[in-house]
């Protein structure tokens, strides 16, 4: 059983649209995490989630929005795509500051 | 500057070498993670620790905290070993990551 999913693997999409990244853990963490890697291979946090407390990094653009309908999920929300987007979205989990299990990752592409 | 520094950031070595990744960071911390991401692009906790020493087969992790420091060694060095090591802390009380810019290594046969 995969511990922490995520869909799409790829996702290929215009300027301007609206897409949506999911994450599932079935390990009952109570922490989920929104990590973006960049075209350097940098890592960086975007979001964590701990049992409904919502954690911002202030640079992210309010374009970026999670959403946890429970606590098994953090989707990934993000409205009108820039080119600057473009890059792969981990989403992790933990048992609040154990070790942190990643997803598979997302590679978002905007033309 | 970034609150954790890694080096090297390119290694290359033999098969069979002993390989040496070093990590320092300039934030007060309760433990230290380092991950490796495969080629492929998926990302594995391999060790977290708050001092001392951990051994989880041909990989050893040490922590100094007093001088804000980590290394990551692997003996015997094989070429499924090469991968990206990444250094990273949490920043503050809770649980999210900052991370060094990882050390891409290279095993040749």
């Amino acid at each position: 059983d995969t511990a922490v999913s995520q869909t799409p693997k790829y996702l290929v999409t215009q300027m301007g649209n609206d897409k949506s990244i999911k994450c599932e853990q079935n390990l009952g963490h109570d922490t989920m995490y929104w990590y973006k890697q960049d075209s350097k291979k940098f890592l960086k946090i975007m979001f964590s989630y701990n049992n409904k407390e919502l954690i911002i990094n202030e640079t992210v653009p309010n374009r970026f929005s999670p959403k946890s309908p429970d606590k098994a999920h953090l989707n990934l929300h993000i409205n009108s795509l820039e080119l600057g987007d473009s890059a792969v979205y981990f989403c992790a989990s933990s048992q609040l500051a154990d070790t942190q299990y990643f997803g598979p990752g997302t590679r978002l592409t905007v033309l | 500057k970034n609150e954790v520094e890694q080096s090297p950031q390119n290694l290359t070595a033999q098969e069979g070498e002993f390989i040496t990744i070093n990590c320092s960071y300039s934030v007060g911390i309760s433990a230290l993670h380092w991950l490796q991401q495969h080629p492929g692009g998926g990302i594995v906790s391999l060790f977290m620790l708050s001092s001392g020493k951990k051994k989880h087969g041909r990989l050893i992790a040490t922590i100094n905290i007093q001088e804000k420091h980590s290394s990551l060694h692997i003996t015997a060095s094989h070429p499924r070993d090469s991968a990206v090591y990444i250094c990273a802390v949490p920043p503050d009380r809770g649980s999210r990551l900052t991370f060094g810019e990882g050390t891409q290594l290279t095993v040749n046969p």
